[in-house]
């Protein structure tokens, strides 16, 4: 399989639910990066991680955890979420990751439509 | 603070119309502005990386540009499977972050 998958493809939950989020990259890249996208929004990114260290937090809630256990597979740990939570999230690689100084292109998997209830 | 603003926000178009989106930018130290198709429900297809001011690329019926502003991108003679959002997101600074635009919904009639 090439590119970047994420599993599941959807999820529906509920408020007291603990569940996993899941990426893997075939592209042999040394970054991966969590987002999410709301209706009518940008892109907002949630998590960096390059060559596993975490390199980025964007004030995301304690309520998402993350974890990269080799610079292939990237998790992401749902508790307690909150309805406003449900999103599409996205996951990416890239070659070189961030503070390199060169630019470094984002290829992103299909996403997981997360619904909370 | 660093911002990318995309219009117009939607468009529709007649099959052949051509027409143009545009991405302006207000950041500082730019590295690289990017270029992505995504269709309903998957992630964003990448399409380009600009990196300076002049630069051009094409892929089929697409062509980017950039300046030091502002980029388009071009669309000529579109078909209805061009229709998608498309997204710009510009690189910057020294610790590289990215930002986003919120998108133009493409719309091609056939």
């Amino acid at each position: 399989e090439t590119g970047v998958t994420q599993t599941p493809r959807h999820l529906v939950m509920g408020m007291t639910n603990k569940k996993s989020l899941k990426c893997e990259q075939h592209l042999g890249h040394n970054a991966m990066y969590w987002y999410k996208q709301s209706a009518k929004k940008p892109l907002e990114l949630m998590f960096v991680y390059n060559f596993k260290e975490q390199t980025e937090n964007n004030s995301v809630p304690s309520r998402f955890s993350p974890e990269c256990p080799n610079s292939s597979h990237l998790f992401l740990h749902l508790h307690t979420l909150q309805p406003e939570d449900s999103a599409l999230y996205l996951c990416a690689s890239s070659p070189q990751g961030s503070g390199g100084g060169n630019t470094d292109t984002q290829y992103f998997g299909p996403g997981t439509r997360l619904t909370v209830l | 603070e660093d911002q990318v603003t995309q219009s117009p926000e939607a468009l529709r178009l007649q099959e052949g119309e051509s027409s143009s989106l545009n991405c302006s930018y207000t950041v500082s130290g730019l590295r690289g502005l990017f270029w992505y198709r995504q269709d309903p429900g998957k992630g964003p297809e990448f399409l380009f990386t600009l990196y300076s001011a002049g630069e051009e690329k094409e892929k089929e019926r697409l062509k980017a540009t950039l300046t030091k502003k502002e980029s388009f991108l071009h669309i000529t003679a579109p078909k209805p499977e061009d229709s998608a959002t498309y997204l710009c997101a510009v690189q910057v600074g020294r610790d590289d972050k990215i930002i986003f635009g919120k998108g133009t919904r493409l719309h091609i009639l056939p």
